[in-house]
């Protein structure tokens, strides 16, 4: 079974610039999560989405928003650029199918490096 | 709000010796899962063993054990006959526990990151 596949790997953007990161879960997954990496704040969920519904949301500006399409792949897009954006995004998945959602297994992918100049 | 935090910024252990990483957390809630998650430099994060509050027996996968203190709120994870390839960042999260709709957030701490010394 493939993993959690994130595309790209690597994305440079200046200022301003919008961007937008995919994420390919397991193949019946049907709930994916984002999390920033950055060095100064650790890792910080973004948002949760199951079956192409945001479920959660974590503390971040509007311009970062997500969609999930009835593959379950998501996108996730951020709008004006800033230098703080640059991070590591992280996308993991889980079944999102049992009563107790959070007893299930998250599986992450490798991740995007976003560097904003 | 639920706090990590992981005091251990770097640590290095001999290959084959055992090495005891540290975290503590801040939570007003009784039943949650703990975890400790291994990030290599591939950058992705892998389960390394998960803990469920209410239960009092500690979590152990093969070499990776963690020694859970409900009420001292602390976790730490216990890596034995540490290998080269146990080298990586590691990372301990918390969970709530919930049973409606949602799958609720990992917090995490901050890292430590584990050095193999051949």
């Amino acid at each position: 079974k493939a993993g959690v596949t994130q595309t790209p790997r690597y994305l440079i953007k200046t200022r301003g610039q919008q961007v937008t990161l995919s994420c390919s879960p397991i193949s019946g997954h049907r709930s994916v999560s984002w999390y920033q990496q950055t060095p100064g704040q650790g890792l910080q969920f973004l948002f949760e989405y199951f079956s192409e519904t945001q479920r959660n949301k974590g503390n971040f500006p509007g311009r970062f928003s997500g969609r999930q399409f009835s593959n379950s792949r998501s996108e996730m897009n951020v709008s004006t650029l800033e230098l703080g954006d640059s991070a590591l995004y992280l996308c993991a998945s889980s079944s999102g199918q049992s009563y107790e959602p959070t007893n299930e297994k998250l599986f992450f992918g490798s991740g995007t490096q976003l560097s904003v100049l | 709000a639920q706090t990590v935090t992981q005091s251990q910024p770097e640590m290095s252990v001999q290959e084959a010796e055992t090495v005891t990483l540290s975290c503590t957390y801040d939570t007003s809630e009784s039943d949650y899962y703990l975890f400790w998650y291994k990030q290599p430099p591939s950058r992705q994060m892998i389960l390394v063993i998960r803990q469920e509050a209410y239960k009092q027996q500690n979590a152990t996968e093969n070499r990776f054990s963690v020694n859970f203190q409900k009420a001292a709120k602390s976790f730490s994870l216990k890596i034995s006959d540490s290998q080269l390839g146990d080298a990586a960042m590691y990372f301990c999260a918390y969970r709530r526990k919930i049973s409606n709709f949602g799958n609720e957030k990992l917090t995490f701490g901050t890292g430590t990151r584990l050095t193999i010394i051949p």
